[in-house]
């Protein structure tokens, strides 16, 4: 069966830090992956997503950027953190037979100081 | 467009009440759609799906049917439990790599 790993789980920065979150998807090849972020109480904002290694697509200009090293890892990052990048942070994958449906991870909880 | 469109919250039931969470669609084709629903502190979870037309997802308790006609994918459950409080989203594939997310609609079930 596929699982879903992000870390950490909770993160705590200052203004100005940088930032790298991580996603591994286990249990399936060549999946499209996903980042999202979600605000305290509002619904799912697409950051980035990614159908191959190396190949991102990006939603929101905005002070992130998105990699793909492996074909299972996908990474989410900021040279500098601003207070509005605080928030819910959630990868995904999608299964590419039947619905198309995505899957979740777990989730960070981001907060910048 | 494409965009999926669900009843404000919160929703707030007592115990072994009905459910109804309205979900509306705009689209094109014919999209998968789907229920999430996220607990505190979770990730979304995929509640109940439905491919094609007249075709019902159930799971838990939950079911929803797809409407073509009335182009809607209503959530509804016949007796909440407590431990059903959390958030749930309707959403619709695009037929590309993008998934069309509600905005949520936040459920309190009381003792």
């Amino acid at each position: 069966s596929q699982t879903i790993h992000q870390w950490p789980a909770t993160l705590v920065q200052p203004v100005g830090s940088p930032l790298s979150l991580e996603c591994t998807v286990e249990g399936t090849s060549n999946p499209n992956l996903y980042w999202y972020r979600q605000a305290a109480g509002r619904g799912l904002q697409l950051l980035f997503y990614s159908v191959g290694i190396g190949q991102i697509s990006s939603e929101v200009p905005q002070n992130l950027s998105a990699s793909r090293p492996q074909d299972r890892q996908f990474i989410l990052s900021s040279k500098k953190l601003l207070l509005s990048d605080s928030g819910f942070y959630l990868c995904a994958w999608r299964s590419e037979r039947g619905a198309n449906e995505q899957y979740f991870g777990p989730g960070t909880r981001l907060t910048v100081t | 467009g494409n965009s999926v469109t669900q009843m404000e919250g919160p929703v707030t039931l007592s115990e072994e009440a009905f459910l109804t969470i309205n979900c509306t669609y705009t689209a094109t084709g014919y999209p998968s759609l789907f229920w999430y629903v996220q607990y505190p502190g979770e990730g979304l979870q995929l509640l109940l799906k439905a491919t094609k037309a007249d075709d019902k997802g159930s799971n838990k308790g939950f079911e929803a049917t797809y409407r073509k006609e009335t182009t809607s994918f209503h959530l509804e459950k016949g007796s909440v439990q407590v431990s059903d409080s959390a958030v749930y989203f309707c959403a619709r594939s695009t037929g590309g790599f993008k998934t069309i997310f509600g905005a949520g609609t936040r459920l309190f079930v009381k003792a």
